[in-house]
């Protein structure tokens, strides 16, 4: 089955500044990498998914890059602001069955 | 987006009950249902996979004699923890799909005394 990493497991960062979190994944035939932002106690929301077609895909200040060949996709958060503080987790698979990375904690301090 | 409720929100029970969770598309038709058990500060993890009509697929690991899901409409989900022990109690979330996005639930936070 799909096996993904998501790297680093806590990100602290300067309000202003950028995050990027780091995932891979194993099986070459998971075509659908979504990224989802979770508060404590709260159902995971997503916030920008990729498509093993696309190389990259930007709204606003989130943005997400995906290599096929290294078998890796990332998130970039630009000017983080104190509200993007929460937990995000990536995802991968096919046919809408998803295995999820450990979640990295964001931190941004004003 | 699509909206996927759970209720309850909250359930404490006592060992060795059984308790039932919910998950309804609202404003949409999910043949699949998705349900996931996440311990504090961890990541989802997949349960099993709820197909409207059949029988649940569930992941390796998990008891599907205590763990019973039940898929009986297009919009309902359920998930019956049966024999409840402490080491049960978790955040239990369902998702859907519509289309070709995944949907979570606000979640389900069950807790064994």
């Amino acid at each position: 089955g799909e096996n993904v990493e998501q790297h680093p497991s806590t990100l602290s960062v300067q309000e202003g500044d950028s995050a990027v979190i780091k995932c891979t994944y194993s099986d070459s035939a998971s075509n659908y990498f979504p990224w989802y932002k979770q508060e404590l106690g709260k159902r995971p929301q997503l916030i920008i998914d990729i498509r093993s077609n696309v190389g990259e895909k930007k709204d606003q200040r989130i943005a997400v890059t995906l290599n096929k060949t290294a078998k890796h996709f990332s998130l970039h958060i630009t000017e983080t602001q104190p509200e993007d503080s929460a937990v995000y987790f990536c995802a991968g698979g096919r046919y809408s069955t998803l295995t999820f990375g450990k979640g990295t904690m964001l931190l941004v301090s004003p | 987006g699509a909206v996927v409720s759970q209720h309850p929100s909250w359930v404490i029970c006592k060992s060795g009950t059984s308790v039932k969770i919910e998950c309804r598309s609202l404003d949409f038709q999910a043949t699949t249902m998705f349900w996931y058990r996440q311990f504090p500060k961890q990541s989802l993890m997949l349960m099993a996979t709820s197909n409207e009509g059949s029988k649940a697929t569930y992941e390796q690991g998990v008891e599907k004699d205590k763990f019973l899901i039940n898929h009986a409409s297009l919009t309902l989900s359920t998930l019956t923890v049966t024999s409840a022990h402490p080491e049960d109690s978790s955040f239990y979330i369902c998702s859907a799909k519509k289309v070709d996005t995944i949907y979570f639930g606000e979640g389900s936070w069950l807790t064994v005394v």
